[in-house]
């Protein structure tokens, strides 16, 4: 079946400085690829996302490339702030079907420090 | 327009008691899930409902845990009788059926003592 695999956290950074959370997928066809982040205390919310292959999502100064040659979908941002501090979900949604069916990972969580 | 709503925002029930989630969808959106969250862990899709009709419960464990959703629009799902392991955050996500961008709600934390 489809998954999502994360880079396990915590992930502990200073102001500034530069953030890559790597996400790999598995599944059949070419599957839509979202980011999503959950800040202490609330749901999760929509960070970026990208429906087919090559195509960059970006948000708030984080971004993400579809990469169908090495199933990636890497989220980066160049200058974290302490702001970002949060749990950050990849997460998969096949094409195939009229219901959308999405499988999350088990999130990195995110800690920036001033 | 206005987020998904769900209710209580908290709750503690000792095991074997029963328990129940409302959620209330963005208006307009067909489809709708009710995902586990244990601590640590990715949510974890427990039912997914198009309208009032379930499309996927293959990871509802239908022995003790029930959803409906009458008219297609709130939701309700019960836990009867709780286990230790049911402690997690319980959350509600809305969607247009063809779209893969979920909306979701706060959330409900049980714990089960």
């Amino acid at each position: 079946g489809d998954s999502v695999t994360q880079m396990e956290g915590p992930v502990t950074l200073s102001e500034e400085a530069f953030l890559t959370i790597n996400c790999t997928y598995t599944a059949t066809g070419y599957p839509s690829l979202f980011w999503y982040v959950q800040y202490p205390g609330e749901g999760l919310q929509l960070l970026l996302k990208a429906t087919k292959a090559d195509d960059k999502g970006s948000n708030k100064g984080f971004e993400a490339t579809y990469r169908k040659e090495t199933t990636s979908f890497h989220l980066e941002k160049g200058s974290v702030q302490v702001s970002d501090s949060a749990v950050y979900f990849c997460a998969l949604s096949p094409r195939s079907g009229g219901y959308q069916k999405v499988t999350f990972g088990t999130g990195t969580k995110l800690q920036v420090i001033p | 327009e206005a987020g998904v709503a769900q209710s209580p925002r908290y709750k503690i029930i000792e095991k074997r008691q029963s328990v129940a989630f409302w959620c209330n969808p963005i208006s307009g959106h067909a489809t709708l899930y009710w995902y586990q969250q244990i601590l640590g862990q990715g949510p974890k899709l427990l039912i997914q409902f198009q309208n009032n009709g379930v499309v996927d419960d293959s990871q509802l464990p239908k022995d003790r845990f029930s959803a409906e959703r009458l008219k297609g629009v709130d939701s309700t799902l019960k836990i009867q009788p709780a286990k230790l392991e049911d402690s997690a955050v319980y959350l509600c996500a809305s969607s247009y059926p063809d779209r893969g961008t979920l909306h979701f709600g706060n959330g409900t934390r049980l714990t089960v003592t």
